[in-house]
């Protein structure tokens, strides 16, 4: 089974939708990342997360809101989502500990907002 | 903040060639990590190299941190290698990683 998971892989959406992407990880980290991708460009983060209480904003938060339920699962929301919200969005986890900080990626999330 | 270049934006290759792809970077860094985002959209992680050399199989990095860059090598190329490589930074002590543009590479028979 996969270390990181996201639902649902695909997902269609209209304009004015509340939308949650949903993510949950294996892998015993503290730290929870949601990134989204354009096309023809790298990611860019929207929200992490150190552990259930600790919640911070990204580069793009905006239009965007997280939960941190447990350790293992984070959940990313539209509250209202729009069509430029149409991504490929991606969960990371990270170990968080000294000296150990790579990342590790779910397999996306493909979400178009017509 | 920190830039991430890399370059070529765009490789060609046929079977059986072999490249270097380049990231360079503009500040300290104590992550770096190699992708590979594979024509299905998943992301692959190739190295974890804040610094030296690493090989697996026929992918090598090398990162030199004190002069802010890091190389990937492919040797032998195939065809499913194609897709686009991102290299990824965390600087000192942010907590966030910032990604380069990739550099996408088509390998054909």
């Amino acid at each position: 089974d996969a270390d990181v998971t996201q639902t649902p892989r695909n997902r269609i959406t209209k304009t004015g939708k509340r939308i949650m992407l949903e993510c949950s990880q294996t892998k015993g980290h503290d730290r929870m990342y949601w990134y989204r991708q354009d096309p023809g460009l790298g990611l860019r983060l929207i929200y992490y997360s150190f552990d259930v209480k600790d919640i911070n904003k990204g580069e793009i938060s905006d239009g965007y809101s997280v939960s941190r339920q447990a350790q293992a699962k984070f959940s990313l929301s539209l509250e209202s989502a729009i069509p430029n919200q149409t991504a490929l969005y991606f969960c990371a986890t990270s170990p968080g500990t000294s000296g150990t900080y790579e990342q590790y990626f779910g397999p996306g999330t493909r979400l178009t907002v017509t | 903040g920190i830039q991430v270049e890399q370059s070529p934006p765009d490789l060609i290759l046929q079977e059986g060639a072999n490249s270097t792809l380049r990231c360079n970077f503009s500040d300290s860094v104590n992550n770096l990590q190699w992708f590979h985002q594979n024509p299905w959209g998943q992301l692959i992680n190739l190295f974890y190299i804040p610094s030296g050399t690493k090989q697996n199989g026929r992918l090598s990095a090398t990162t030199v941190a004190t002069e802010r860059y890091s190389l990937l090598y492919i040797s032998s190329s195939q065809t499913t290698d194609s897709g686009v490589y991102f290299c990824a930074v965390e600087p000192w002590r942010t907590d966030k990683l910032i990604f380069g543009t990739g550099t996408r590479l088509q390998v054909f028979p």
